[in-house]
């Protein structure tokens, strides 16, 4: 089925340790975003890329970086993990930037640093 | 900046009765509007979205939100719940244009019961 993929589900880390959340997207989107949802607190958007070869920084990106790959692809690195980063992340793509259009979900990354 | 607020954090309503989720938001110029819903260990879900043109949207499963520029809300409605609307909904806004029109910006969540 077309849509948003997000790799691992799920995820232990010990504190320090590095890893990569992979996002792939198979609806020819041009724009890609990286949130993270914790309780209380909505969806805060992490970074985003417009288009293939731009990112930029949303609200919340001190101790990420990201990587858009390709078209298709949108990864999110944690180089060392803090358990502040403890969250459930999700990838999402759209046609373009633009509120008119709506987001695609994946099914999210539940992530845990001890 | 943009904002929303869901006032809510949980609502409960009896199976077959009318719900409301309410959402405000504050945004430079007129607005984009969306509502999502998600299920447990799901990702979030499009359920309709206000553009332009008449104030009261249509979307999936049933559900309506009317749009309020005056009160500057987007409350979604349902005429009859059902125990499968339980779930957790966000309201979102963006500009149409200038700074932030690049995302979209979500309120907290609400988290709507349905009761049998």
């Amino acid at each position: 089925n077309a849509g948003v993929t997000q790799t691992p589900k799920f995820q232990v880390l010990k504190t320090g340790q590095s890893m990569t959340l992979q996002c792939a997207q198979d609806m020819n989107h041009n724009s890609m975003y990286w949130y993270r949802q914790d309780p209380g607190m909505g969806l805060r958007l992490i970074y985003y890329s417009a288009s293939e070869g731009t990112t930029d920084k949303g609200e919340v990106p001190n101790g990420y970086n990201v990587s858009r790959l390709n078209k298709r692809e949108f990864s999110l690195r944690l180089e060392s993990a803090a358990p502040s980063q403890t969250s459930v992340y999700f990838c999402a793509s759209s046609a373009r930037t633009g509120g008119d259009y709506g987001y695609t979900f994946g099914s999210g990354t539940r992530l845990t640093v001890v | 900046a943009q904002s929303v607020a869901q006032p809510e954090d949980q609502v409960n309503v009896a199976e077959g009765n009318p719900l409301t989720v309410k959402c405000t938001y504050s945004v430079s110029g007129n607005p984009y509007l969306f509502w999502y819903v998600q299920y447990p260990n799901r990702g979030l879900q499009f359920l309709l979205k206000y553009i332009t043109g008449d104030n009261l949207v249509k979307g999936s499963y049933g559900f309506e939100a009317e749009f309020n520029k005056s009160q500057t809300s987007f409350h979604l409605k349902k005429p009859s719940a059902l125990v499968s609307d339980s779930a957790l909904y966000f309201c979102a806004v963006s500009p149409r244009s200038g700074a932030g029109s690049y995302q979209l910006t979500f309120g907290k969540g609400t988290k709507l019961s349905v009761i049998p």
